[in-house]
């Protein structure tokens, strides 16, 4: 089956920093790659997505990078804000189900 | 519109006892996915319906786990009988046909002592 690494586990930055993400998986079939955030206590959100057909997508201060010949995807957050501090999901999909990534947990320092 | 709701939000039973999990989909979406997170870890797949049909159930750890989703609606999850290591936070997660976005509830957390 899928397997998905997600790199750091934790990380901490100072507000205004950008902070970097990455995930890698093992089946180059895979086609979809979405990023979820978690937020204490709350449900996990879809905040963007990338397919396979894409090397990059920005939406404001996220971006995700795909490289499908390395099999790995990040996700960018520029100018950081303490709101964007939660727990961050990557997850790889090929025809349905989703496998997902340990997560990081992000912090960001006011 | 309603999001994915779970019942209940927290349980707490001893080792042994039964706990049955219940998740409301988002209308009108037939794919239904229950999730298991273990605290530090990554969010686990279970198991997968297209209405009331199992699609897939290779993440469901043992024969102490069942779920149903009887009529294409409403599903449970019930372990029978619990043990320590099913304790976790375990989410339900509804789609639409053709779309990859998973819409998720907000997790019910089992603690077993």
């Amino acid at each position: 089956g899928e397997n998905v690494e997600q790199h750091p586990s934790t990380l901490s930055v100072q507000e205004g920093d950008s902070a970097v993400i990455k995930c890698t998986y093992s089946d180059s079939a895979s086609n979809y790659f979405p990023w979820y955030k978690q937020e204490l206590g709350k449900r996990p959100q879809l905040i963007i997505d990338i397919r396979s057909n894409v090397g990059e997508k920005k939406d404001q201060r996220i971006a995700v990078t795909l490289n499908k010949t390395a099999k790995h995807f990040s996700l960018h957050i520029t100018e950081t804000q303490p709101e964007d501090s939660a727990v961050y999901f990557c997850a790889v999909s090929g025809y349905s189900t989703l496998t997902f990534g340990k997560g990081t947990m992000l912090l960001v320092s006011p | 519109e309603a999001g994915v709701t779970q019942f209940p939000s927290h349980s707490v039973i001893e080792k042994g006892q039964t706990v049955t999990l219940r998740c409301d989909p988002i209308s009108g979406h037939d794919n239904l996915y229950w999730y298991r997170r273990v605290m530090g870890k990554e969010i686990k797949f279970l198991l997968h319906f297209v209405k009331e049909s199992k699609q897939d159930e290779s993440g469901m750890p043992n024969n102490r786990f069942l779920a149903e989703r009887t009529g294409g609606t409403y599903s449970t999850l019930k372990v029978q009988p619990a043990e320590l290591e099913d304790s976790g936070v375990y989410f339900c997660a509804s789609s639409h046909p053709g779309t990859g976005e998973l819409f998720f509830g907000e997790g019910s957390r089992l603690t077993v002592l």
